[in-house]
């Protein structure tokens, strides 16, 4: 059974489209997160979701919208795509803020804008 | 603001060697740091962590790191590796929790027979 799982795993679209990215946990946490990972391979945190409240915004445009359906899902909202917006998106979850806690990683979704 | 860095981006050994991927944190207060492995074609999974405590933590599947706070280091070893460790290595930081984690650039590990 997979723990985070992510949907699409590879997106290929246009720019100025609108676009998602779902996600699922089957863990029981009640912490999720968005992390995106650049060209250069760096992972930055976006977002994270605790209890259905957004915790931690970071720098990101407000062209990204986490929206959190229930505590098992964590879906980013993407309009107006960009070039600059193409990389890995990585969804992960943990069973509340605490770093004892581990983060489980969903297997990423490879984000292309043309 | 805290800061990782991974040296490396690229780590060539022969299957059996000993191997070392370094990294070193920047940060104005006590951190927490952790390694994460990535497969190819898998989300990260985490290997090992410091919290507090023994400065030497140890994974499963036999590797280890170091907390070294005078040279803000959490190296991570592996006395003898195997062609399946092969993979994308990621050292992480956190101040605390609400922060999420932050990350370095990763090393691939490359396993040579």
């Amino acid at each position: 059974d997979t723990a985070v799982s992510q949907t699409p795993k590879y997106l290929v679209t246009q720019m100025g489209n609108d676009k998602s990215i779902k996600c699922e946990q089957n863990l029981g946490h009640d912490t999720m997160y968005w992390y995106k990972q650049d060209s250069k391979k760096f992972l930055k945190i976006m977002f994270s979701y605790n209890n259905k409240e957004l915790i931690i915004n970071e720098t990101v445009p407000n062209r990204f919208s986490p929206k959190s359906p229930d505590k098992a899902h964590l879906n980013l909202h993407i309009n107006s795509l960009e070039l600059g917006d193409s990389a890995v998106y990585f969804c992960a979850s943990s069973q509340g803020l605490d770093l004892w806690n581990e983060q489980f990683f969903g297997p990423g979704t490879r984000l292309t804008v043309l | 603001a805290q800061s990782v860095t991974q040296l490396d981006s690229q780590v060539p050994v022969f299957e059996e060697a000993p191997v070392e991927l370094r990294c070193n944190y920047s940060s104005s207060v006590s951190v927490y740091l952790f390694w994460y492995v990535q497969y190819p074609n898998q989300g990260l999974q985490l290997l090992l962590k410091y919290l507090s405590g023994s400065t030497l933590v140890e994974s499963i599947n036999g590797f280890e790191a170091e907390f070294n706070k005078s040279q803000t280091s959490f190296h991570l070893r592996k006395p003898s590796v195997h062609i399946s460790d092969t993979a994308e290595y990621f050292c992480a930081v956190s101040e605390s929790g609400a922060d999420g984690l932050t990350f370095g650039k990763g090393t691939h590990l490359i396993i040579q027979p």
